[in-house]
């Protein structure tokens, strides 16, 4: 079965510091990983995603992850924390055996200060 | 493209009443998902479409959440009849193909009272 884990409910920075929200996961066949943000009442918007080829994959808004097969992570980060990149953040995970639907993690709260 | 569309976006009703719930899948798109966003459970898959057949709707609740995809641009999640449980956000999103990104709508955000 596939599974994403997220194991920090919240991360607290201070702009201009570098970020990382924690994600891991399993699946029986090869991942499928995905970054995306919920900002307050709205939607989710995709941020990035690793389906094959470079392990490092960068996407919108400056963010960046990382697959990591051994260690079975995929670590969103960027360089220079935005009070504005303050948001839900959530992985998933789609087993490319197994369906086209997204499991998704239980979210991570990023807090960022001025 | 407008994105995926969901309507209503908000809505309160009273325990015991049917809901309906809408989406516009992005034109073009042959996957269409619904998944459901609570506090508790975070974002559940309830079910999803392939070509307006239903695939895989193992994550439906109960035989209250029916869920239906006439043709490739319209569906509908319909809870009959509501609790206060059911309270929540519904996401309907879609998608073209496997390994896709996948897009969501703004959500319906549903208060059973």
């Amino acid at each position: 079965a596939q599974s994403v884990a997220q194991p920090e409910d919240q991360v607290n920075v201070a702009e201009g510091n570098p970020l990382t929200v924690k994600c891991t996961y399993s699946v029986s066949g090869n991942p499928y990983l995905f970054w995306y943000v919920q900002y307050p009442n709205r939607g989710l918007q995709f941020l990035l995603k690793y389906i094959t080829g470079d392990n490092l994959v960068k996407g919108s808004y400056g963010f960046e992850a990382e697959f990591n097969k051994s260690q079975t992570s995929f670590h969103l980060k960027k360089p220079s924390a935005l009070v504005s990149d303050s948001a839900l953040y959530f992985c998933a995970v789609r087993d490319n055996q197994a369906g086209t639907a997204l499991i998704f993690g239980k979210g991570t709260t990023l807090s960022v200060s001025s | 493209d407008a994105g995926v569309i969901q309507s209503p976006r908000h809505e309160v009703t009273e325990m015991g009443q049917e809901v309906t719930l809408r989406c516009k899948p992005i034109s073009g798109h042959d996957y269409l998902f619904w998944y459901r966003q609570t506090m508790m459970r975070g974002l559940e898959l309830l079910i999803y479409f392939n070509n307006n057949v239903p695939i895989d709707d193992s994550g439906m609740p109960e035989d209250r959440f029916s869920a239906k995809m006439p043709n490739a641009s319209f569906s509908t999640l319909k809870i009959q009849p509501s609790e206060p449980r059911d309270s929540a956000v519904y996401f309907c999103a879609s998608t073209f193909g496997s390994g896709n990104t996948i897009y969501f709508g703004e959500g319906s955000w549903l208060t059973v009272v």
